[in-house]
């Protein structure tokens, strides 16, 4: 089936430093998502995207955060600086439409330690 | 709030058993919720398995299916035969046909199957 892909699969950073996070989504979706999980706690929801904007954002996404899409390939999650309990799974999703029942199709995940 | 809970992990079963994983959920701001199940395989991404986006039918696949209980606000998980490529990582999740696609994930289930 369609896939995700979420490169590094794990990052390890000192805490203040940026890091961008990069999704390579399914190649003719048009949303595109970021969840975060935190060990032992569950997926929750940060953001989502479509046509170069942020249509819902949660409140786990600080200003800290931000997403792009800058050259309509990869999706990219940058935090700015970050802090220690920034430390959690990433994982990218992307769909086809953006109504309520569309599937969503996830990455594996990117590891973040923050240090 | 809305949110999803469902059977705390791990459970083991044997290969040829039947398996129930319950999942309930809490809309309180979701005016048309709409329930699915979410499966990940080791080393991969978190994929669809079945979703329900009407109150009171009932959604299969792979020999898995899952009935949406507006009554009870449940949505478990059943399959009489299990098999060991069933083993795998189950998230019930709650989504809002109104909010592009925002989901509520429940704290996942792992399930292992023996042969």
């Amino acid at each position: 089936g369609p896939k995700v892909l979420q490169i590094p699969s794990h990052q390890i950073i000192d805490m203040g430093q940026m890091v961008t996070l990069n999704c390579d989504p399914v190649s003719n979706h048009l949303y595109f998502y970021w969840y975060k999980q935190i060990l032992g706690q569950q997926m929750e929801f940060l953001v989502n995207f479509y046509n170069g904007k942020v249509m819902e954002k949660s409140k786990l996404f600080k200003d800290q955060f931000s997403v792009e899409r800058p050259d309509g390939s990869y999706f990219t999650l940058k935090i700015q600086p970050t802090a220690l309990e920034d430390s959690a799974v990433y994982f990218c999703a992307s769909s086809l439409g953006g109504a309520g029942a569309e599937t969503l199709y996830f990455g594996s995940g990117t590891r973040l330690t923050v240090l | 709030g809305d949110s999803v809970t469902q059977t705390e992990g791990p459970v083991t079963v044997s290969e040829s058993e039947s398996l129930i994983i319950n999942c309930t959920y809490s809309a309180t701001s979701i005016a048309y919720p709409n329930l699915f199940w979410y499966v990940r395989y080791p080393g991969e991404g978190l994929q669809l398995l079945l979703k329900v986006i009407t109150a009171g039918q009932k959604g299969s696949s792979r020999g898995f299916e899952a009935t949406y209980n507006k009554e009870t606000t449940s949505f478990h998980l059943q399959k009489a035969s299990v098999q060991e490529s069933d083993s795998a990582v189950y998230y019930c999740a709650l989504g809002d046909r109104t909010n592009y696609n925002v989901l509520y994930f429940g704290s996942g289930t792992k399930l292992t199957v023996e042969p």
